[in-house]
């Protein structure tokens, strides 16, 4: 057990529908960051938050947002969904940043149909 | 070209052979990341290097900073080794708490009893 827990674990949506995914971090960790992990992109990062603020944003696409709560807990939400948008999604703490190891979740498994 | 290439992408093994996996990036990087998967989806962090060596248990990583190449290297292989081992890297141009992971492809390790 990482210590980081995601919800839900498993989430079915429709095409075009909204849903949020909720990442709690390692106790003291500041960072959080969110990939996706599909067939055939394989594990890309999407965006990284320290203490509230965001800092790096990868491959992330407009439909997708993020933020970070003053209790360090983080959420995607990912709007418009689109059958292509059917992945594993982790995301990761660490203490700091990428001097410091990261830490996973267990994941969400989104399937969109 | 990707960023981080590992290969092999499938490695079939005899249990208790010496097992290598290798990873090669092309980008200036803070610390190189092997995480393993299991087939359940979860992700482990192994180890977290930027120079060197590192060992745990029958596990043991090494870094060539100058080569842009690791290694992991796993002796005494066993079935439950089995699992897809993935190789990160951490881009120098995020500095101080920016950080993201580049990832690997994957190399996909089955030990047979």
């Amino acid at each position: 057990d990482s210590g980081v827990t995601q919800t839900p674990k498993h989430l079915i949506t429709a095409t075009g529908q909204r849903v949020t995914l909720r990442c709690s971090p390692r106790s003291g960790d500041l960072s959080v960051y969110w990939y996706q992990q599909s067939l055939d992109q394989g594990l890309q990062f999407l965006i990284h938050y320290y203490n509230g603020e965001e800092r790096a944003k990868g491959n992330i696409l407009e439909r997708f947002s993020a933020q970070q709560f003053p209790d360090l807990h983080s959420e995607l939400n990912l709007s418009s969904l689109e059958l292509g948008d059917s992945a594993l999604y982790f995301c990761a703490s660490s203490v700091q940043g990428s001097y410091n190891e990261q830490f996973f979740g267990p994941g969400t498994r989104l399937t969109v149909l | 070209k990707n960023e981080v290439e590992q290969s092999p992408q499938n490695l079939t093994a005899q249990e208790g052979e010496f097992i290598t996996i290798n990873c090669s990036y092309s980008v200036g990087i803070s610390a190189l990341h092997w995480l393993q998967q299991h087939p359940g989806g979860g992700i482990v962090s192994l180890f977290m290097l930027s120079s060197g060596k590192k060992k745990h248990g029958r596990l043991i990583a090494t870094i060539n900073i100058q080569e842009k190449h690791s290694s992991l290297h796993i002796t005494a292989s066993h079935p439950r080794d089995s699992a897809v081992y993935i190789c990160a890297a951490s881009p120098m141009n995020y500095g101080g708490s920016q950080g993201n992971l580049i990832f690997g492809k994957g190399t996909k390790l089955s030990v047979k009893p």
